[in-house]
């Protein structure tokens, strides 16, 4: 089916360690994105790419690391995890054009991340 | 950055009944998307209901509809004939129409909707 894909959809780190969350999109989106959830804070944007080799910061990046080396693929990166970064994060995409504005984001299914 | 409000952190609702969820936004624009997005306890995001600013006709999807105030930078949702499986949490989000100016999703914080047999 398609759509976009999360790995892991659970993970426990220690403070210090780093780690990769996967995200994959089959849909030939160029948009993809990356926020996380925080109870009663809503989703916030941590980072997003318009198309393979271009990603900009959003609202909360610090901490956090992304690349874009194919137009599928947007793993967003740990460097150096801490409690602060407890919270679920989600992949998203979407068209860049009109289409993309009109229908809005596919979201991926989560990652719940626990930083003890 | 445009921002989205929504006033009600929790609302409940009785089986078969008729809610509203509060959603106001703030911007300059004049080309613009907003969305209500469905949070059930799987954690899913899902699409609900979408609305162009440049259409004046309120968007309806079955139970679904939406009172959109452009003057008032309004956006409310209305759920019609309330079932137990509308329970979850609500986000209003914002999207600019205008190319490339970052294409992000504002969300509001969210309103937590419980329904009651």
């Amino acid at each position: 089916n398609a759509g976009v894909t999360q790995t892991p959809k659970f993970q426990v780190l220690k403070t210090g360690q780093s780690m990769t969350l996967q995200c994959a999109q089959d849909m030939n989106h160029e948009y993809m994105s990356w926020y996380r959830q925080d109870p009663g804070m809503g989703l916030r944007l941590i980072h997003y790419s318009v198309g393979a080799g271009i990603t900009d910061q959003g609202e909360v990046p610090n901490g956090y690391n992304v690349s874009r080396s194919t137009t599928e693929d947007f793993p967003l990166r740990l460097l150096s995890a801490a409690p602060s970064q407890t919270s679920v994060y989600f992949c998203a995409s979407s068209y860049a054009d009109q289409q993309g504005f009109r229908r809005g984001y596919t979201f991926g299914s989560g990652t719940r991340l626990t930083v003890v | 950055a445009q921002t989205v409000t929504q006033s009600q952190p929790e609302m409940s609702v009785q089986e078969a009944e008729t809610v509203t969820l509060s959603c106001t936004y703030d911007t300059s624009e004049s080309d613009y998307y907003l969305f209500w997005y469905k949070q059930p306890p799987s954690r899913q995001m899902i699409l609900v209901i979408r609305q162009e600013a440049y259409k004046q006709q309120n968007a309806t999807e079955n139970r679904f509809s939406v009172n959109f105030q452009k003057a008032a930078k309004s956006f409310s949702l209305k759920i019609s004939d309330s079932q137990l499986g509308d329970a979850a949490m609500y986000f209003c989000a914002y999207r600019s129409g205008v190319l490339n100016s970052g294409y992000a999703l504002n969300f509001g914080k969210g309103t937590s909707l419980l329904v009651t047999p």
